[in-house]
């Protein structure tokens, strides 16, 4: 089945602790991405990667890393996570032509 | 820069009709998509228009106007279950991928 996987679903820490949230798909998509959602901000992109060892800065990269190493994968790391980055976290891609992006089930994060 | 505007809430009637409206200004555009989320789940691709013109899915259609830079998703004979929110994304330039809206809002009442 075609699918984006993310890994946890749920992932409750303390600040300063580093964590990698997972993501992968099987869809041999070049376009890769992660979003944070909000109530009331909408979905904003953090990272993108346009392929294997191509990435930038999204709209809200600050406290965020990204890679891209292979191209089924494209983990987030949070070196130090801090409260403000307590969120819904999705990942997604796509073909960088016209087709849709394809979103994992999300990461819920808190940060306490 | 990018800005895209959707209503917050919208409230509508079982089996009724009920037009989103999207309006859009981005540096780039490689066309425009809809996507149903329910509350804590993942978007969901529902249309996409790259021309101007109307694109029908079923129960679904979408609407684009390129030169007003807004697009509509028509959602008809409304069930409970299309209780969600819907958000209008448009896809920019090589690197400026899927720029989301803030998303509406939709309640369907019995």
């Amino acid at each position: 089945e075609a699918q984006v996987t993310q890994n946890p679903r749920y992932l409750i820490t303390v600040t300063g602790k580093k964590l990698t949230v997972t993501c992968s798909q099987n869809m041999n998509h070049e376009y890769m991405s992660w979003y944070r959602q909000d109530p009331g901000l909408g979905l904003r992109q953090i990272y993108y990667s346009m392929n294997v060892e191509v990435t930038d800065k999204g709209d809200v990269p600050e406290g965020y890393k990204v890679s891209r190493k292979e191209k089924r994968n494209f983990p987030l790391i949070l070196e130090s996570p801090s409260p403000n980055q307590t969120s819904l976290y999705f990942c997604a891609s796509s073909f960088p032509g016209l087709g849709p992006l394809h979103f994992g089930n999300g990461t819920r994060l808190t940060v306490t | 820069g990018q800005n895209i505007d959707q209503p917050t809430e919208m409230t509508a009637t079982e089996g009724a009709i009920v037009q989103i409206n999207c309006t859009y200004q981005t540096s780039g555009f490689n066309g425009l998509f809809w996507y149903q989320q329910h509350a804590g789940e993942a978007p969901t691709f529902l249309s996409y228009n790259v021309l101007d013109g109307l694109e029908e899915k079923g129960r679904f259609s979408s609407f684009l106007s390129r030169s007003k830079g807004y697009s509509y998703l028509l959602l008809k004979e409304l069930q409970m279950k299309d209780s969600a929110s819907y958000l209008c994304a448009v896809k920019g330039n090589y690197g400026q991928n899927f720029v989301f809206g803030p998303g509406t809002r939709l309640s369907v009442l019995p």
